[in-house]
């Protein structure tokens, strides 16, 4: 019953460190995706994979590369952390759409990873 | 380009009273999705209902329950006789449908916080 698992849950990196954040899902969910939460912003969309071998920007892609490793797991790298990029950091996965539309898929969400940087 | 306002930042009321969250959206689609999801003080994202945009009902469960107007564009969210267990973050969601082109993913309100007081 692990869901969507995500590593590390806080980070403080420095200005101009690297590093990766972890998420793996065992519902064999087909989509994957990367959010960021900021205070007064919301969830907005950084990465997402619709399927294995696949991905593609979201609507705030810049400073972030993504891995689909394989199905369950979708990894979100940073290769020169900014102060810009603190914030709390949520993987979700998703169930294969209906028909092809994926539009309907509700999401599951992991715990969230808390990233500061100084 | 799809949008979700949610105007109300912060709720306060005392416990027991009803209180209703707005949410308006804006898409060019005729067939999308909304969401709503909770987020407690402990940080994760618990998803509370999925609505189409071709069923207007209103759907009613337990103490909560959600008004859908395609008319107004909007997706409310009423809680009746609140408890302090339901102070939380919560955020309303639109997917559009999506069949293999365009983007993937949730775009959500920038959320409402409520508190309720004992």
């Amino acid at each position: 019953n692990a869901g969507v698992t995500q590593t590390p849950k806080f980070q403080v990196l420095k200005t101009g460190q690297s590093m990766t954040l972890q998420c793996a899902q065992d519902m064999n969910h087909n989509s994957m995706y990367w959010y960021r939460q900021d205070p007064g912003m919301g969830l907005r969309l950084i990465y997402y994979s619709a399927s294995e071998g696949t991905t593609d920007k979201g609507e705030v892609p810049n400073g972030y590369n993504v891995s689909r490793l394989n199905k369950r797991e979708f990894s979100l790298r940073l290769e020169s952390a900014a102060p810009s990029q603190t914030s709390v950091y949520f993987c979700a996965s998703s169930d294969p759409g209906q028909g092809g539309r994926t539009g309907a898929n509700v999401l599951t969400f992991g715990a969230g990873s808390r990233l500061t940087v100084l | 380009a799809q949008k979700v306002t949610q105007a109300q930042t912060e709720i306060s009321v005392v416990e027991k009273e009803d209180v209703t969250l707005d949410c308006v959206y804006e898409t060019r689609d005729t067939t999308y999705y909304l969401f709503w999801y909770k987020q407690p003080p402990s940080g994760e994202l618990v998803f509370l209902i999925r609505r189409n945009s071709f069923d207007e009902q209103n759907e009613i469960s337990g103490r909560y329950s959600w008004n859908f107007q395609k008319s107004t564009s909007s997706f409310n969210f009423t809680i009746t006789a609140s408890q302090v267990v339901d102070s939380a973050v919560y955020f309303c969601a639109l997917s559009e449908a999506w069949t293999g082109g365009g983007a993937d993913g949730l775009t959500f309100g920038k959320g409402t916080h409520l508190i309720i007081q004992p």
